[in-house]
């Protein structure tokens, strides 16, 4: 039974390009989580993925978007990219939108912003 | 803004000795998590606390949460080589979970064979 699988694993882009990072949730669950982690801090929540839609956002401007596709699988986009972008960006899944039985997360991608 | 504050902010003991780690929060919660992450990798999932309970084991792990006082507190028995890892409580305030979880800057266990 697969994990939470997030692709690809590391990924070196320039100041001001676009990126997606996509992320495949746990078998059997169907909500996704994206945050976003410094180094040396904790995970930021940048937004949650839910039937398709984008129920609640984080603190993080407009350049950061998100889809969810039917199979519950998700992506992140991040346009105009900044060198602050550059963290681990990690993926949660959990069975609906609650998470009260905690949340799976991915190994992350790395992006680091140039 | 990271809601969550775990002390101490680095921890080195030795194998075999008991790990006690502390988290302090700012607002009402839903539930407590703790987390593990090895290496800035992913986070791996110890144990959820919910708001009416006090205590909660798991193995070698025991965590206590007092909402009064808004503080969370995870000790890890016999530790082992392994448990090195940076450790991180999340709280979840409600709202249906939607908000996300708010992480603290975590603790950073050695154990030191």
């Amino acid at each position: 039974d697969a994990g939470v699988t997030q692709s690809p694993t590391h990924l070196i882009k320039t100041r001001g390009q676009q990126v997606t990072l996509r992320c495949s949730p746990k078998s059997g669950h169907d909500t996704v989580s994206w945050y976003q982690q410094a180094l040396g801090q904790g995970p930021q929540f940048i937004f949650q993925y839910y039937e398709e839609e984008e129920r609640q956002r984080g603190n993080f401007p407009d350049r950061f978007s998100g889809h969810q596709f039917p199979n519950y699988s998700s992506e992140l986009n991040v346009n105009a990219l900044l060198l602050g972008d550059s963290a681990l960006y990690l993926c949660a899944s959990s069975l609906g939108p609650g998470g009260n039985y905690g949340y799976t997360f991915g190994s992350g991608t790395r992006l680091t912003v140039v | 803004s990271q809601q969550g504050e775990e002390d101490p902010q680095a921890l080195s003991i030795q194998e075999g000795e008991n790990a006690t780690m502390n988290c302090s929060y700012k607002t009402s919660i839903n539930n407590l998590q703790w987390y593990r992450q090895n290496s800035g990798r992913g986070l791996v999932h110890l144990i959820l606390i919910r708001s009416n309970e006090r205590e909660k084991h798991s193995g070698r792990l025991r965590v206590t949460l007092d909402t009064s006082k808004k503080s969370s507190s995870l000790l890890i028995t016999a530790s082992r080589a392994a448990d090195t890892a940076s450790y991180f409580c999340a709280t979840d305030t409600g709202g249906g979970g939607a908000d996300g979880l708010t992480f603290g800057k975590g603790t950073h266990l050695i154990i030191q064979p």
